[in-house]
């Protein structure tokens, strides 16, 4: 059965980094056949997709376009989890994030949520 | 990128009755394996969102068969055949034929 664990502060300060972890058990996320992926949820934007990451005998990430100056998703193969980071965070950042594995044309295992607020 | 664009916002609906949610996309989804990448979640308070139906009519595993879904090419539906109270939340549809994934505003689902 495959989980996805996240953990991260839920409080960020504006103009600085959120950063938050998604654990992977049932699954590798060196995999050739998922991909893993941060979607945002907010009441301005509805659900965003952030980005992914993926392995096919090389890594490979994308990014939104709109975020693509400030993420980064790394994967870190060690602790079978990949991580997402956003720089220079502003109120309009404050959202529920998720993880998430595709690779199937769907995304069939979500993280529990995150709530991240920026505010000082 | 493909726009999303769900009706209705709201549906209101009474237990034992069907009902059907509506989405629609700015371009085709439909791949050149035949498949539509047309996905439908549903997001139960206070939980993630789950996978109900997958490359459009496709029901996840564990879903009940009261949900189906069809469509092909920019317009798609979901039905449900009788609605239980279990079923209240927001449905989402989302585009995975490209990337970025996109997602329809969603439409909340509510017991009468």
């Amino acid at each position: 059965q495959v989980q996805l664990q996240q953990s991260g502060p839920g409080l960020v300060k504006p103009s600085q980094t959120l950063s938050l972890a998604c654990a992977v058990s049932g699954d590798s996320v060196s995999s050739h056949s998922a991909d893993w992926h941060w979607i945002r949820l907010s009441p301005s934007r509805g659900l965003e997709w952030l980005g992914r990451t993926y392995y096919r005998s090389k890594w490979f990430d994308e990014y939104a376009v709109s975020l693509k100056s400030r993420i980064t998703i790394n994967p870190d193969t060690s602790k079978n989890h990949f991580s997402l980071q956003l720089n220079s965070v502003t109120p309009e950042d404050t959202a529920m994030y998720y993880c998430a594995r595709g690779g199937s044309g769907y995304l069939d295992y979500w993280g529990q949520g995150t709530l991240v607020i920026v505010s000082s | 990128d493909i726009m999303m664009t769900q009706s209705p916002l709201s549906l209101p609906v009474t237990p034992g009755e069907p009902a059907s949610i509506s989405c629609r996309s700015s371009q085709s989804l439909l791949h050149s394996d035949g498949y539509n990448y047309l996905d439908w979640y549903l997001q139960k308070p206070g939980q993630s969102p789950q996978v109900l139906i997958y490359l459009s009519s496709n029901r996840a595993s564990g879903v009940p068969d009261r949900f189906s879904g069809s469509g092909s090419g920019t317009d798609f539906t979901l039905k449900i055949s009788r609605v239980e109270a279990e079923d209240v939340g927001i449905y989402y549809c989302m585009q995975a034929l490209q990337m970025p994934l996109t997602f329809g505003g969603g439409t909340k689902v509510e017991i009468k």
